[in-house]
């Protein structure tokens, strides 16, 4: 039972523009939501966090929105650039936050 | 440099033949953690430990062993590898771990035959 879920595994978008990745959850525990991006041949990097108390986090070109009601977080990417292309993965955790549940990746491919 | 180290990166090796992989974190980290991803599946928890010999399972441990006697290392022991353990293994840590925030190792590509 996938309880986070992106649905997309892969996005196109032109250098400049928006990205947009999505990500769903089913259990209503989760209370902290991560983004990690991932470069071939390397471990993913830690890139953005929220806590379910806020909706909105923003550091730089990245900003991450959540809606508890719809079980749903989305990472926005403004503008896009080459360098960001990778596989991203969403990420939720419970309580005490002994683990970490991740998403199935969604591999962003920023085009010139 | 603060980083999480794990060997070997590659390995084929046969089934039931013991084999470790080692990680080893250099930023003084109470929490590590074992992950393994495979297509389609995503990043998957095998075992964690939240401190010198604290360990408990993750979603997947069945057929692995993990043990920590020192902080800074938290080695994946397979004692009878079976083709289903075939997979990119990531070892990650964590200081303060209600943020989170993982730092992973490069990942360590295994294949059983």
């Amino acid at each position: 039972d996938q309880q986070v879920k992106q649905n997309s595994p892969s996005l196109s978008v032109q250098e400049g523009r928006i990205s947009i990745l999505n990500c769903d959850y089913t259990n209503s525990m989760f209370d902290y939501f991560l983004w990690y991006k991932k470069y071939p041949a390397e471990g993913p990097t830690f890139l953005i966090s929220i806590s379910s108390i806020k909706d909105k986090n923003e550091d730089g070109r990245f900003t991450v929105f959540l809606n508890k009601s719809a079980k749903h977080l989305s990472l926005h990417i403004v503008p896009s650039q080459p360098g960001d292309s990778a596989v991203y993965f969403c990420a939720a955790s419970a309580g005490t936050a002994s683990k970490l549940t991740f998403g199935t990746g969604t591999r962003l491919q920023v085009t010139l | 440099e603060a980083q999480v180290t794990q060997n070997p990166r590659y390995l084929i090796t046969v089934t039931g033949k013991k084999l470790t992989v080692t990680c080893s974190q250099n930023m003084n980290h109470e929490y590590m953690s074992w992950y393994r991803q495979d297509p389609g599946l995503g990043l998957r928890q095998i075992y964690y430990s939240m401190n010198v010999e604290v360990t408990d399972k993750g979603d997947v441990p069945e057929g692995y062993k993990v043990s920590r006697k020192e902080k800074r290392n938290f080695p994946l022991i397979l004692e009878s590898p079976s083709p289903n353990q075939t997979s990119l293994y990531f070892c990650a840590s964590s200081f303060r771990w209600a943020t989170g925030e993982l730092f992973f190792g490069e990942g360590s590509r295994l294949t059983v035959l």
